[in-house]
This record gives C-alpha cells, structure tokens and sequence, in this order.
C-alpha cells in the first residue's frame, strides 16, 4: 500500500498569513492526488484534485502544487472560515489511502 | 442539485448487524463508482472500498473484507453498507462518497456507535 505522511499533524495561524501543508508519498503517485478540508461534524469537501486542479467553486487562495513524492497544499491570505482539518488522499494505486491530517487552528 | 444523503445514526451492542444506506439524487447513479470511508471518533480518514453501481461488483481494502458487504438498491439509486458482528472498534462515523479517484460529493456521514 501506499503510505501518505502528511505534516505538520497541526498548524496554528494568524489571519491573512500562508499556510503551507505537505504530503509525503512513499512511492511516485504521478499527480494522483487529491486534497481535502473538513471541519467539525461535517463530511470532507475537495479542495484539490489532480494534485493542483482547483475544484469548482472553492476559493483561488486555495492552491496545489508538487509532483513524484511530494505535494503541497497552500493557503494565501488565511481566513477564519478556513480553520478546519485537512486531508491528503492519493488515488494513483488501490487501496486508495488518506494521509494523518493536518489540524488549522487560528493564533 | 447533486445529494447522497445517509441514513441515521445507530446504536449497537458487539455481535450485531448494521445496515447504512446512502440514497443519491441528482444524477444518473449508475455512471458513477461509489466508495465506503470510515472515520473513527478523532481520527483520519480510511477508504473501505467501492462498488460498481453499474455492475454491482464490490471491492474492498483489505481491512474490510470479511465482515463488510456493499450492494445496491439500483431501482432506488442507493448503495448499503452492511457490517456483521459489530466490533466496539467499528465506532466510527462511515461516508458514502461518489467518484472514481477523487471525491467531489459526499454523504453526510452515519455514526455507528457499538457498546455493549
């Protein structure tokens, strides 16, 4: 299986700063990545596809970039709607697999 | 609109069955795959498996096989999950989400909780 490791588990933020949260894949994914945010209680919503495709309606602070092993999710201009868990997921190879998390707390 | 909306929570005691279902709406079930994800209380996520809505053919990680079925209610654009001999480790949160690689929608998540 894939192994996705994803850093830091959590991140604390003031408002208006970047964020940059990375996922580590233990073999080339090719691109084959998604990127997740999920608050409390709620079901994820995709953020990122194809390791930097933005999905419809999310956005433009949100960006994806990366390629092989190692991918990025970047947050410009921090909000306070943005304060949530977010999740890698690659889908190059079954079983498809999450990475840990990334916990955003605002400072 | 796009909806997969999932059926309530459940309390079950160790050695019993579950049934989770997630009716879609707003698309042609069949065109796309839907997958199983669990979320225990605090914790990531985990991909269980998918079925083929068009063919009925499930497939699981191996993590879920054994005591995990998926199947369909076609005719009513609903896919199942079916746990058998509820552990206290299968308390988690299960989503239905459609797709084939990526996830755009997702249920709203069913709480499984199992104590005895």
């Amino acid at each position: 299986d894939i192994q996705m490791t994803q850093s830091p588990a959590s991140l604390s933020a003031s408002l208006g700063e970047t964020v940059t949260i990375e996922c580590r894949a233990s073999e080339d994914i090719y691109n084959g990545l998604a990127w997740y945010q999920q608050k409390p209680g709620k079901s994820p919503q995709l953020l990122i596809y194809n390791a930097n495709s933005l999905h419809t309606g999310v956005p433009s602070r949100f960006s994806g970039s990366g390629s092989g092993t190692q991918y990025s999710l970047k947050i410009n201009s921090l909000q306070s709607e943005d304060v949530a868990s977010y999740f890698c997921q690659q889908y190059y190879d079954y079983p498809w697999t999450f990475g840990g998390g990334t916990k955003l707390e605002l400072k | 609109q796009i909806q997969l909306v999932q059926s309530g929570p459940e309390l079950k005691k160790p050695g019993e069955s579950v049934k989770i279902s997630c009716k879609a709406s707003g698309y042609t079930f069949t065109d796309y795959a839907m997958h199983w994800v669990k979320q225990a209380p605090g914790k990531g996520l985990k991909w269980m498996g998918w079925i083929n809505t068009y063919t009925g053919k499930p497939t699981y990680a191996d993590d879920f096989k054994g005591r995990f079925v998926f199947s369909l209610e076609a005719s009513a654009s609903t896919a199942n999950l079916q746990i058998s001999n509820l552990k206290n480790e299968d308390t988690a949160t299960y989503f239905c989400a459609r797709g084939r690689h990526w996830f755009a929608y997702w249920g709203q998540g069913t709480l499984v909780t199992v104590s005895s």
